[in-house]
Formats: C-alpha cells, structure tokens, sequence
C-alpha cells in the first residue's frame, strides 16, 4: 500500500468554525508533513513530525494545530480560520526525514478548504 | 539557501521529447535534485533523483553537468497525459530535523495533439 489518504477531500467552514483535517498512511513511514498549496504556488511546509514528535513548525499561525496521534495518523486542527486561508492541504509521508539518500515524499491527494 | 528557478510554462506535442531545466546556482555540496509532477487537484508524485551527471527510470532521465548549477528533466515521448506542472526541488537529504527543501515555482507542461 503505497497511498496516503486524506479527508475530507472538501471543506468548507466559517471563521468562527472548528474542524480538522485526517491523513493516514500504511507505509510505515516515519515522518510525516503538513504542506499547505495556493493556487499556482509550489506547496508550502507547515509541519514535519519525525518518529511522532513535532519536528519542524514553519511558524505556522496557532489557529493551525498539528497533532499526530500514532505512526500512522496524522491531524490538522483548525479554529478561527481566516478567508486568505482557503487552500489546498497537502499531507505527505517519507520512510525517514534524513539519511543517506533524500527520502522520497508521498502525498495525498490534499483537502480544498474554503473559509467564508 | 539554493534557489530554484524554472520556466513557468511550456508547451509540446505527442510524441515528442520534453526537455525542462532548473538553474540552481547557489546549489550546496550535499543538495540534491528532485523533480515531483503534480496533476489538478492532486497532490506531487515524485519522478526523479539525482546527484551529479545522468540518471534515468522508467519515466524520466535527469542531466546534471559538472558545476551542478542546473539540471534537465527529460521527458521521451510525452502523452497527453503528462500535461502537468513540473517542480524542480534542491535539498539536503542528510539535514535531519531541520531539513528544508526549496520548491521552484513550477513548470506548467501543456501536451497538445
């Protein structure tokens, strides 16, 4: 199984709204990363857990709040979203985040979230 | 930090070969490149990895010259089927915790029949 999942693959919500965002993979990767796509932008990192401990945080706003509940799961919870947040959400998992070769990253195929 | 720029956009026919470079010129010892091709409302599949001159799979071939300063995606035979953007990625595979790599902008490949 060399997919990752995510859901809902749609998402709309109000400023005021709480949701979260599901990634899973099966791979038994051990990092995993939260990316977040404009439009006609390349993807831009927001989080890495290595071996599910919080590694990297992109000086993401708090109202973005990661958690990673086991090797396989990963989560993005959201409150008092902003419209310029609308975007699409990239999970991605890799074997490692070093080693001797660059890790080969694997994505889902993101959620569009709107924010009214 | 390298950084990455690509042509915004490109366009061919069937059966013809692609060839896409990325300048990279401030490339650091232990970079190397990567290409990922992303689909509308998809998420980036890895292509390609390379390190200095010639790597090839079954999808694509990857050039890179001595100095390392850029490096040439090359698509044979595209299909419409490789319509798609094209983003060329340096980084350092033994940065650990604190890896980053650096995304160029992208190439937007248009397939035509």
């Amino acid at each position: 199984d060399t997919e990752v999942t995510q859901t809902p693959k749609h998402l709309v919500m109000g400023m005021t709204n709480k949701k979260s965002l599901k990634c899973e993979q099966h791979m038994g990767h051990r990092a995993m990363y939260w990316y977040k796509q404009k439009a006609k932008k390349p993807p831009e990192l927001m989080f890495v857990y290595s071996y599910e401990k919080l590694s990297i945080n992109e000086s993401v706003p708090s109202r973005f709040s990661p958690e990673c509940p086991n090797s396989s799961l990963l989560n993005l919870h959201l409150h008092a979203l902003q419209p310029e947040d609308s975007a699409l959400y990239l999970c991605a998992s890799s074997q490692y985040t070093s080693g001797t070769r660059y890790n080969e990253q694997f994505f889902g195929p993101g959620t569009r979230l709107t924010v009214l | 930090l390298a950084k990455t720029t690509q042509p915004i956009s490109m366009d061919s026919y069937e059966g013809q070969e692609v060839n896409i470079t990325c300048s990279h010129n401030n490339i650091a010892t232990n970079d190397y490149i990567t290409w990922y091709q992303q689909f509308p409302s998809q998420g980036p599949r890895f292509i390609i990895q390379g390190y200095k001159t010639k790597v090839t799979n079954e999808v694509a071939s990857l050039f890179i010259p001595a100095d390392r300063k850029s490096s040439t995606l090359s698509l044979p035979r595209v299909s419409l089927s490789d319509t798609a953007v094209y983003y060329c990625l340096v980084g350092d595979p033994n940065a650990g915790n604190n890896r980053k790599l650096i995304w160029g902008l992208g190439t937007s490949l248009a397939v035509n029949p």
